[in-house]
């Protein structure tokens, strides 16, 4: 079935360097969208991107999709405490209302 | 103020037991999913309804039931079929076509 790889599943780093997670899939994606779940919490929709080669912003975070809309990233630049959590991106299921979930990448920030 | 309520925040189950876990959505959506979340894991989908009285099993939906009696309301039933029913279980909703999923706080279950 489709299937979409996000990497990397962890990433630590200290507070000010940037950080970056990556989604593939092998089909060709409709639109992708991106959550963020805190440390015991649930997750929060971020954004979601339809059109190719599409760039979004929100403040510090920027998220991409690529132009043959298999792909997608999410870059956070000067990361800070509060950006802690498992970010995930998530694509449609073919033509039902499900989601396809990455297996997230949690990013842990060193002050 | 809209949103999803999931309860109890908590819940213990004992051996042979069933339990129900509760979702209800003041937000007026059609689409309803139940996913289980274990440590350091992604979401995995149990159930999903698209509309009231109908609802589609997910992928790991063996040792669960559901029900979509009313649109605001999609209980999920861990039966004693499940062996390994710990996680945290989270609750979904969405509006028409590609909408985000507003996501409840979530119930931590536990075996006693």
């Amino acid at each position: 079935g489709q299937q979409v790889m996000q990497i990397p599943q962890y990433q630590h780093v200290q507070e000010g360097e940037d950080f970056t997670t990556y989604c593939n899939s092998s089909t060709t994606l409709s639109n992708i969208q991106w959550y963020k779940q805190r440390p015991g919490g649930h997750p929060v929709f971020l954004i979601q991107l339809v059109k190719s080669g599409e760039v979004k912003k929100q403040k510090r975070l920027t998220f991409q999709f690529g132009e043959a809309k298999k792909n997608s990233s999410l870059h956070i630049t000067a990361t800070q405490t509060t950006d802690v959590g498992t970010y995930f991106c998530a694509v449609p299921a073919g033509n039902n209302r499900k989601l396809i979930w990455g297996l997230g990448t949690s990013l842990a920030v060193n002050p | 103020d809209g949103g999803i309520t999931q309860s109890p925040k908590y819940l213990f189950r004992k051996e042979g037991q069933n339990v129900t876990l509760s979702c209800e959505q003041n937000l007026n959506h059609d689409a309803m999913y139940w996913y289980r979340q274990d440590p350091g894991q992604g979401l995995r989908l149990i159930y999903y309804s698209q509309i009231v009285n109908d609802f589609q099993k997910g992928d790991i939906a063996e040792g669960y039931s559901v029900s979509r009696e009313k649109k605001e309301s999609f209980p999920l039933t861990v039966t004693s079929a499940q062996k390994n029913p710990t996680a945290f279980y989270l609750c979904a909703s969405t509006g028409q076509g590609s909408q985000p999923q507003h996501f409840g706080d979530g119930t931590r279950l536990s075996i006693l």
